[in-house]
């Protein structure tokens, strides 16, 4: 079964600066989906980037990047020039016709941001 | 703009009576999904609907159930909730079953008194 595991329960940062949130995963398969969610307080969750295994390229959106190293099995995110409204618990997850298409998430990582 | 909507936001509920959460969507999504999640915890799939079609996680207790009447509304019955249920309730849709987006909604904390 995949598995997700997210390493950083919590994590701080300075506005404006950049944080790199941790992600890793375990499967056997070679055709898979990852993605970040931000789910705000008491707000809804919302997809903040997803990267198709196959992509050789880090996706990209606009202050949100990835890292990902396939043969590590390991997916980062960094926020650049963070803002107050960035804070949030954000889910790294997992998905792919193997696991019955559904996504597994990991334990999440709360993303405070200091002013 | 289209979304998904669930009401009520907030339920309270009593120990074993019967309670039903509401998910609607305007995306016309094939299917839609309803996830516990539990304070400080990952979303948990309960279960997911394509079209009509029905799929129950393993793990996921008999006291819940679901119903899609149609394309746009999704139900979860609870149908003697213990203490143990109280929990923000998600729904989610997606076009289909590729690794299309899914789109929350806001979501339902339900309260077992």
């Amino acid at each position: 079964a995949q598995t997700v595991t997210q390493s950083q329960p919590e994590m701080s940062v300075q506005e404006a600066e950049t944080v790199t949130l941790s992600c890793t995963y375990d499967t056997s398969e070679s055709d898979y989906y990852l993605f970040w969610y931000k789910q705000p307080p008491s707000r809804q969750m919302i997809l903040v980037i997803r990267q198709e295994a196959y992509k050789q390229q880090n996706a990209t959106e606009n202050r949100f990047s990835v890292n990902f190293q396939k043969a590590a099995k390991s997916f980062s995110l960094k926020i650049s020039d963070s803002q107050l409204g960035d804070a949030a618990m954000y889910f790294c997850a997992y998905y792919s016709g193997g696991s019955n298409y559904k996504l597994t998430f990991g334990k999440g990582t709360l993303l405070t941001v200091n002013p | 703009d289209a979304m998904v909507i669930q009401n009520p936001r907030y339920q309270v509920t009593q120990f074993g009576k019967p309670v039903t959460l509401s998910c609607s969507q305007t995306l016309n999504h094939n299917v839609m999904y309803w996830y516990q999640q539990k304070s400080s915890q990952a979303p948990k799939l309960l279960f997911h609907y394509y079209d009509k079609d029905f799929n129950n996680e393993a793990d996921t207790p008999d006291n819940f159930q679901s119903r899609r009447p149609n394309t746009s509304f999704c139900f979860l019955d609870i149908r003697s909730p213990g203490l143990g249920d109280a929990a923000m309730y998600l729904c989610a849709t997606s076009r289909d079953h590729r690794a299309n987006e899914q789109f929350f909604g806001p979501g339902t904390r339900l309260t077992v008194l």
